[in-house]
C-alpha cells in the first residue's frame, strides 16, 4: 500500500532563517506531488506540484521554493522566513494509475516563524 | 477559470442527526473527479468519498452519501446517523483528471456534531 510521510510535524524558525520540510512517498511510483499551505481558519492553497524528478511548477509566487531530487522525494524550502510564511503545510500525492486521480495527504507540518 | 465553491461556512447537527452540505463548481470540462475530504482537528486530511463525473450513479461510503447533479455542477454531501467523530472540517474539490492532476479545493464547511 502507499503511504507519505512529512517531516518536521512542527517547526518553530525565527524570521530570516532558512526553511526545510520534506516529504516522502512509498509504494508507488511517477507520483504527482503537491505542496499545499492552510492559514488558520482557511482552505487550502497550491504552492507548488510536480510530475516529475526536477518538474516543478509554482502556482503562487512568493519566498518559498520547491525541489524533487527523487521521484518520491519532494522538498520545500525557504533561504529566508517571512512572518507571513507560518501556517500549516501539507504534502500530497497522487496518481492516474490505480484508483486514478484520488490525492492523498501527509500529516502536515505546523510551521510558525517568530 | 475552475472553481469550488462551499456557501456553508459552519454547520451544527446532533448526533444520530443527518446533515447535507453543498458545494458547486465551475468547469468546462466533461471528464472529471469530484471529492469530499474531512479533516478533523488532528488536522490530517482524510478522504471521504470520491465521484467520477461521468457515473451517473452517486457514490455511497456507509454513512456518507452524495448527490450529484451534473447539470446543475452540484455536489452535496449528506452524513446520516451523525457521530461525535465527524466533527471535523470537509472539504468539497475536483481535478479534471487531465495529467497535471491539478485539484481544486472549497473553502470549506466546519461540522459540528453536538450529543
Amino acid at each position: 500500500s502507499q503511504t507519505i510521510h512529512q517531516w518536521p510535524a512542527t517547526l518553530v524558525q525565527p524570521v530570516g532563517s532558512p526553511l526545510s520540510l520534506e516529504c516522502t512517498v512509498e509504494g508507488t511510483s511517477n507520483p504527482n506531488l503537491y505542496w499545499y499551505r492552510q492559514a488558520a481558519g482557511r482552505g487550502l492553497q497550491l504552492l507548488f506540484y510536480s510530475v516529475g524528478i526536477g518538474q516543478i511548477s509554482s502556482e503562487v509566487p512568493q519566498n518559498l521554493s520547491a525541489s524533487r531530487p527523487q521521484d518520491r522525494q519532494f522538498i520545500l524550502s525557504s533561504k529566508k522566513l517571512l512572518l507571513s510564511d507560518s501556517g500549516f503545510y501539507l504534502c500530497a500525492w497522487s496518481s492516474l494509475q490505480g484508483y486514478g486521480n484520488t490525492i492523498y495527504f501527509g500529516e502536515g507540518s505546523w510551521l510558525t516563524v517568530v | 477559470a475552475q472553481t469550488v465553491t462551499q456557501s456553508q461556512p459552519e454547520m451544527s447537527v446532533q448526533e444520530a442527526e443527518t446533515v447535507t452540505l453543498s458545494c458547486t463548481y465551475d468547469t468546462s470540462e466533461n471528464n472529471y473527479y469530484l471529492f469530499w475530504y474531512k479533516q478533523p482537528p488532528s488536522r490530517q486530511m482524510i478522504l471521504v468519498i470520491r465521484q467520477e463525473a461521468y457515473k451517473q450513479q452517486n457514490a455511497t461510503e456507509n454513512r456518507f452519501s452524495v448527490n450529484f447533479q451534473k447539470a446543475a455542477k452540484s455536489f452535496s454531501l449528506k452524513i446520516s446517523d451523525s457521530q461525535l467523530g465527524d466533527t471535523a472540517m470537509y472539504f468539497c474539490a475536483f481535478t479534471t483528471g487531465d495529467s497535471w492532476g491539478k485539484f481544486q479545493f472549497g473553502a470549506g464547511t466546519q461540522v459540528v456534531v453536538t450529543p
